[in-house]
């Protein structure tokens, strides 16, 4: 898997947009963006992935830069309970988890 | 999504005795792999467990200390053997979300403790 590299902590208010970037310069023609978020104590929560174009779900937009070297989670409205460690992983059939982005959603 | 469920869901053990976590998967999956969570720290794999064959072990990990079984395509349990505080962590199963997918889905983990 390509390293990942994401800022350790960001802050959002609640129903703004929270931008979390993730930079994946060594990520291989074959591996995927994935995202996951880990509420505290319970098991990581799959969010959204993307292999060149940028993608959307219910949950979140997902934007991969033309080259594939970064990419940035989007949550349109974010509300308390989106208040969570997101980890970006790159790669393929196994996952290595970095440290991720504590995102705290404030009132 | 895969429904995946672990047994038990905490545990208080005694340094010295071994501890058996289960996981079941409400389909059938080729893979299943076994993550640690140390206190504070993000995921490490463990292993990868696939049906018919041995686990494939992480660098760090090993057999004896963390032996795997896999009887079928829906279950898998892990040991974790000869415990130490060290071993305190969250742990915990994942499988692939199915054909023509490559997320993974997680199951909620066994929070051990050990004193």
């Amino acid at each position: 898997d390509a390293k990942t590299t994401q800022p350790p902590s960001m802050d959002c208010a609640e129903g703004r947009a929270a931008n979390l970037p993730c930079n994946h310069s060594t990520i291989s023609g074959n591996e995927y963006v994935y995202w996951y978020r880990q509420i505290h104590s319970q098991g990581p929560q799959y969010i959204i992935h993307g292999l060149k174009n940028n993608e959307t779900n219910e949950m979140a937009s997902l934007i991969i830069t033309e080259d594939r070297k970064s990419s940035t989670l989007i949550l349109p409205h974010a509300t308390l309970r989106d208040t969570a460690v997101y980890y970006c992983i790159a790669g393929y059939s196994t996952l290595t988890f970095g440290k991720g982005t504590m995102l705290l959603v404030s009132p | 999504s895969a429904v995946i469920s672990q047994k038990p869901s905490r545990d208080i053990c005694q340094r010295g005795t071994s501890l058996t976590i289960q996981c079941q998967v409400d389909s059938q999956v080729t893979m299943m792999f076994w993550y640690r969570q140390q206190p504070g720290q993000s995921l490490t794999l463990i292993a990868t467990a696939n049906q018919g064959s041995e686990a494939t072990y992480e660098s760090g990990f090993v057999i004896d200390k963390f032996p795997i079984s896999r009887p079928n395509l829906t279950f898998s349990t892990l040991t974790v053997s000869n415990m130490s505080p060290e071993d305190s962590s969250i742990y915990l199963c994942s499988v692939p979300g199915g054909r023509g997918r490559t997320e993974a889905f997680f199951g909620q983990g066994t929070r051990l403790t050990v004193v």
